[in-house]
């Protein structure tokens, strides 16, 4: 998918540092959150997902952390790789049971 | 790893023709989505399918629009008159179970109206 000209933030982050991108969500009816990764020409790969009876979850380099208090989600890439760089994307399934809604995107680049 | 497949990668057609994508979802699951992404914007969601039902359709989702499951292992959005709006990255999804697990996404379909 082609996310030329969309005014994301963008983080910008050393090789092997750790890297976090942060989400605000508006729904309270969300029970359900995830990340996706898209690279330049591909579709949104899922990364992790996490359910609102859980504040945190790990998977392999990566973390995601849910506070449902103020509504945030975050996901942290432990030792960043040339490989992360790419857009991300958090997504909820607000108040459905059968659609998830995106976020508007965070592009993170990796300085070498 | 089992993916969605989707074809063909790249579409061009004129304004006021009728276009349809293709889609293989991964094999075992039940679910299906179509989503778009008009350059420069989010992805949206257009439609869910499941037992052969549209579930859900948002608002983008119109008379325009129908999609398909014609044999066991294809689904397929169909745009009738096709208007250059239309021009967008098109997406399909499957999933596994509905609402509280991963939607798997294919690598889309770049739809140009001319």
């Amino acid at each position: 998918g082609e996310n030329v000209g969309l005014h994301l933030p963008t983080l910008s982050v050393q090789e092997g540092d750790n890297s976090i991108i942060n989400c605000a969500y508006s729904n309270s009816a969300s029970d359900y959150f995830i990340w996706y990764k898209q690279e330049s020409g591909k579709g949104p790969q899922f990364i992790i997902d996490i359910r609102s009876n859980m504040d945190k979850r790990q998977g392999q380099r990566v973390t995601v952390l849910l506070n449902k208090t103020v509504k945030h989600l975050s996901l942290q890439i432990a030792a960043t790789q040339p490989g992360d760089s790419a857009v991300y994307f958090c997504a909820e399934n607000g108040s459905s049971a059968s659609k998830i809604i995106f976020g508007s995107g965070t592009r993170l680049s990796i300085r070498p | 790893e089992p993916e969605v497949t989707q074809t063909p990668s790249h579409q061009v057609t004129q304004m006021g023709q009728e276009v349809i994508l293709r889609c293989v979802p991964i094999s075992n699951h039940l679910y299906f989505y179509w989503y778009r992404q008009i350059l420069g914007q989010k992805v949206e969601f257009l439609v869910s399918f499941y037992n052969n039902e549209i579930s859900e359709k948002s608002e983008i989702f119109d008379d325009q629009f129908s999609v398909e499951r014609p044999d066991g292992s294809n689904f397929t959005l169909k745009i009738r008159s096709t208007k250059l709006e239309d021009s967008a990255m098109y997406f399909c999804a499957s999933s596994e179970v509905q609402g509280r697990g991963p939607q798997h996404f294919g690598d889309g379909t770049r739809l140009s109206i001319l």
